[in-house]
């Protein structure tokens, strides 16, 4: 069975804090997203990566940067936290662009 | 114009009706096509693909036009656990797997 795995489903962070978002995924798929899902607006892409250490700007990027220094895991770096980045955030993953992408079960983060 | 768009609903129906949903998408040049479905505070999972042809799983019937770039689904026998959103996806063709497109979703209640 195919799986996505995000390290929390919930944080809590003050305001400036790092926050560190971990995803993991055993399908050895080339491609991995991280989204966030706020109600209203669907899902944004905020970063995209290829293959390991590459990596494309999504459409909400700012405030936020990516990791990938081995296939399987792809992390999300809140550089300093802020109240508007209260959010679900999506991992996920897919072979290529004919196939179906696998989320993680989502992490609900909240700034205070 | 949004690049795909969905009628978000909500649809409340009584168990046991057919309910159907549409979705347009804007790039005729789109190649892949995708219903997920999302439970509250949960991720999105994938319902099923779309293909040209048309394609059923159960109660569940995928249709693609690509004339007038919509895709449907069509739920038969609706049951209370159909309860969900189901979001329309799809895939941009410029050749890469990142060009994932999500609707807003379509909220479904199915009541008892």
């Amino acid at each position: 069975d195919v799986k996505v795995t995000q390290s929390s489903r919930y944080l809590v962070k003050r305001t400036g804090e790092k926050v560190f978002l971990e995803c993991v995924q055993d399908m050895d798929h080339e491609n991995m997203f991280w989204y966030r899902q706020d109600p209203g607006l669907g899902l944004r892409l905020i970063y995209f990566s290829y293959d390991v250490k590459m990596k494309e700007k999504g459409d909400i990027p700012e405030g936020y940067s990516v990791s990938r220094e081995k296939k399987e895991r792809f992390s999300l770096i809140l550089e300093s936290a802020s109240t508007n980045q209260t959010s679900m955030y999506l991992c996920a993953s897919r072979q290529d662009r004919n196939t179906e992408a696998f989320f993680g079960q989502g992490t609900r983060l909240t700034v205070v | 114009r949004k690049e795909v768009e969905q009628d978000p609903g909500p649809f409340n129906v009584p168990e046991g009706a057919t309910v159907a949903f549409n979705c347009t998408y804007s790039n005729s040049a789109s190649q892949s096509f995708f219903w997920y479905r999302q439970d509250c505070r949960k991720e999105p999972k994938l319902l099923m693909s779309v293909y040209s042809s048309g394609n059923e799983d159960g109660r569940f019937t995928a249709q693609l036009n690509r004339a007038s770039q919509y895709i449907s689904l069509l739920i038969r026998d609706s049951k209370l656990s159909d309860s969900a959103t189901y979001l329309c996806v799809v895939n941009m063709r410029d050749g890469s797997a990142r060009q994932l497109t999500f609707g807003s979703g379509t909220q479904l209640t199915v009541l008892p």
